[in-house]
């Protein structure tokens, strides 16, 4: 059974901190893995990776993926409170599907 | 603009009452999705739908029905079969890579 899973599930930070969110993958027929962050409703697009190794940034927002150890990070510098979401990881394959973890709620307290 | 709309954003529903929540795309995406997601859950899939007049099962489907008469269009009934159907619903479609979203219909028994 495909299986996701982000830790840690929940995580409070403050201003300015940098933090790493993780995601592990069991599935067969690997195509990508997702990123998404979710404030209030719709899931909005963060990242796609598909090869292993290959640093993928969108301002103070990076992700990575090891496909070898079949896990993905994704970091934020300097965090702001507007960084306060559920960031939900995804893994997708051909024609299924995808299969979200838990999702991680990240605070950023002023 | 070119997008998913689901309603209605909030819909209460008694015990023993089916309801019907709805989802339209005009993205001429062949795939769409329904998921529900509880608190520390993240998405768990229900029903999905790759072409038109044609749907299969999720992990979660008991208690729920779709149907799939068009392409834009993706309905779900909760039904009374459904014993905490209080969640938060999400629909999304798929052409290529990734998902687009809606905004989510908040459904909660009274």
């Amino acid at each position: 059974e495909d299986k996701v899973v982000q830790s840690p599930l929940s995580l409070v930070v403050h201003e300015g901190d940098t933090v790493t969110l993780n995601c592990s993958y069991e599935v067969t027929n690997f195509r990508s893995l997702l990123w998404y962050k979710q404030e209030k409703k719709a899931p909005t697009f963060l990242f796609m990776l598909t090869s292993s190794g290959i640093e993928k940034k969108s301002g103070r927002l990076s992700s990575i993926l090891d496909k070898k150890e079949l896990f993905s990070i994704l970091n934020i510098t300097a965090t702001q409170t507007g960084d306060s979401a559920v960031y939900l990881c995804a893994v997708e394959h051909p024609y299924t599907p995808l299969v979200f973890g838990k999702g991680t709620r990240l605070s950023v307290i002023a | 603009d070119g997008g998913i709309t689901q309603s209605p954003k909030y819909l209460f529903r008694k015990e023993g009452q089916n309801v019907t929540l709805s989802c339209e795309q005009n993205l001429n995406h062949d795939a769409m999705y329904w998921y529900r997601q509880d608190p520390g859950q993240g998405l768990r899939l229900i029903y999905y739908s790759q072409i038109v007049n044609d749907f299969q099962k999720g992990d979660i489907a008991e208690g729920y029905s779709v149907s799939r008469e068009k392409k834009e269009s993706f309905p779900l009934t909760v039904t009374s079969a459904q014993k905490n159907p209080t969640a938060f619903y999400l629909c999304a479609s798929r052409r290529g890579y990734g998902y687009t979203f809606g905004s989510g219909t908040r459904l909660t028994v009274v």
